[in-house]
């Protein structure tokens, strides 16, 4: 398995709902990332986990909330988000010299709506 | 991580090669180059990344210049499934970032 799987696809969110973006790796990667996409910009890096630990926030708004609960799954809960908010999220893992897959190895992304 | 300069678009006839510049003048010794790729609506997509010599794969190959202040990356006979963004990104062993550019939007023509 050489995924990183993303669900879901898409979301459509109140401003008051609560909801999460989930993120699934077997790679045996031990660090896995969030990123933000708005429409025809790069991605931005928010939240990096290091051995299910967080090692970088990227100053993000404590309306995401990320969660590894163990070395293959990688959360983010939303709460409260503003329309601005909308935007491609990709998780990422990467791999290292040696592994099966070497380098980073994103997922196709959840696209938010939030209205 | 070094800052890298990309043209903001490009054109490629099908079959042909297309030749991908990047500048990363401030890159230092310890600091890889690798490329990635991201086709509408998806994820990136790892390419190939190289220190300083020349590297090939079976999606492209990569150049870097003697003194390492720029690289092309070339993918031989460009396919319409390769019209994408192209991120150049330097980044050193240590630390957890991969941070992107703006890139170059390639498309490739029938």
């Amino acid at each position: 398995d050489t995924e990183v799987t993303q669900t879901p696809k898409h979301l459509v969110m109140g401003m008051t709902n609560k909801k999460s973006l989930k993120c699934e790796q077997h790679m045996g990667h031990r660090a896995m990332y969030w990123y933000k996409q708005k429409a025809k910009k790069p991605p931005e890096l928010m939240f990096v986990y290091s051995y299910e630990k967080l090692s970088i926030n990227e100053s993000v708004p404590s309306r995401f909330s990320p969660e590894c609960p163990n070395s293959s799954l990688l959360n983010l809960h939303l709460h409260a988000l503003q329309p601005e908010d909308s935007a491609l999220y990709l998780c990422a893992s990467r791999g290292f010299r040696g592994s099966m897959v070497y380098g980073y190895t994103f997922g196709s992304g959840t696209r938010l709506t939030v209205v | 991580d070094a800052k890298t300069t990309q043209p903001t678009s490009m054109d490629c006839a099908e079959g042909r090669a297309a030749n991908l510049p990047c500048n990363h003048s401030t890159i230092s010794g310890n600091e890889y180059v690798y490329w990635y790729r991201q086709i509408h609506s998806q994820g990136p997509q790892y390419i190939i990344h190289g220190l300083k010599n020349n590297e090939t794969n079976e999606m492209a190959s990569l150049i870097i210049t003697e003194d390492r202040k720029s690289s092309t990356l070339i993918l031989p006979h460009a396919t319409l499934r390769d019209t994408a963004v192209y991120y150049c990104i330097v980044r050193g062993t240590s630390g957890s970032r991969l941070t992107f550019g703006e890139g170059t939007q390639l498309t490739v023509n029938p």
